[in-house]
């Protein structure tokens, strides 16, 4: 089955810095690959998604970008601002019209200090 | 309801007991699913439910969960002889068909077995 690892596990920066983290997975078959932030008590909240026949996708101050033949994806916070402390998890699946089982990285915990 | 509420948020039972987590899922959604997350962990798939059937319970860990949807739209999760290794936070997540990409997940409710 599929295994996604995530890092790193935890992330400290500047506000107005920008934040990176990165995934890979390990089914050549997945073609969905959604970000996901879970803040304290929460379920996770998605924040945004790329399939696998685009290589990059952005919306304000995020950004995403997948590399099929390495297998490897990432999310770009750009401008930090404290309320963007949280939880992010990067997830894959096979989107086949029948259902989307997501496979979970283990997390990472970002910081944004002041 | 606007979101994905599920009940109790809360839940501590003795080792051995049975119990019971429920889910209602946006109004309208047919995909309904259930993960389950440790601590400091990606929340991991449990089962999927297109309509009233289970479509894929590949994720349940033994024969003492199961879970129902009897009428396409509130579902319950039901975990028998409670073990302190069931202690978790359960997500339900529901999309509008299932083939839909991103999905709402509720608050979750927090099992500990004790």
């Amino acid at each position: 089955g599929e295994n996604v690892e995530q890092h790193p596990s935890t992330l400290s920066v500047q506000e107005g810095d920008s934040a990176v983290i990165k995934c890979t997975y390990s089914d050549s078959a997945s073609n969905y690959f959604p970000w996901y932030k879970q803040e304290l008590g929460k379920g996770p909240q998605l924040i945004i998604d790329i399939r696998s026949n685009v290589g990059e996708k952005k919306d304000q101050r995020i950004a995403v970008t997948l590399n099929k033949t390495a297998k490897h994806f990432s999310l770009h916070i750009t401008e930090t601002q404290p309320e963007d402390s949280a939880v992010y998890f990067c997830a894959a699946s096979i989107l086949t019209g029948g259902g989307n089982k997501l496979t979970f990285g283990t997390g990472t915990q970002l910081k944004v200090e002041l | 309801g606007a979101g994905v509420s599920q009940t109790p948020s809360n839940k501590v039972t003795e080792k051995g007991k049975y119990v019971e987590l429920r889910c209602d899922p946006i109004s309208g959604h047919t995909a309904l699913y259930w993960y389950r997350q440790s601590l400091g962990q990606g929340p991991e798939f449990l089962i999927y439910f297109q309509g009233t059937g289970a479509a894929d319970d590949s994720g349940l860990p033994n024969d003492r969960f199961f879970a129902v949807r009897p009428e396409g739209s509130v579902s319950t999760l039901k975990i028998q002889r409670t073990e302190r290794g069931d202690s978790a936070v359960y997500l339900c997540a529901s999309s509008l068909t299932t083939g839909a990409s991103g999905y709402t997940f509720g608050s979750g409710t927090r099992l500990t077995v004790v």
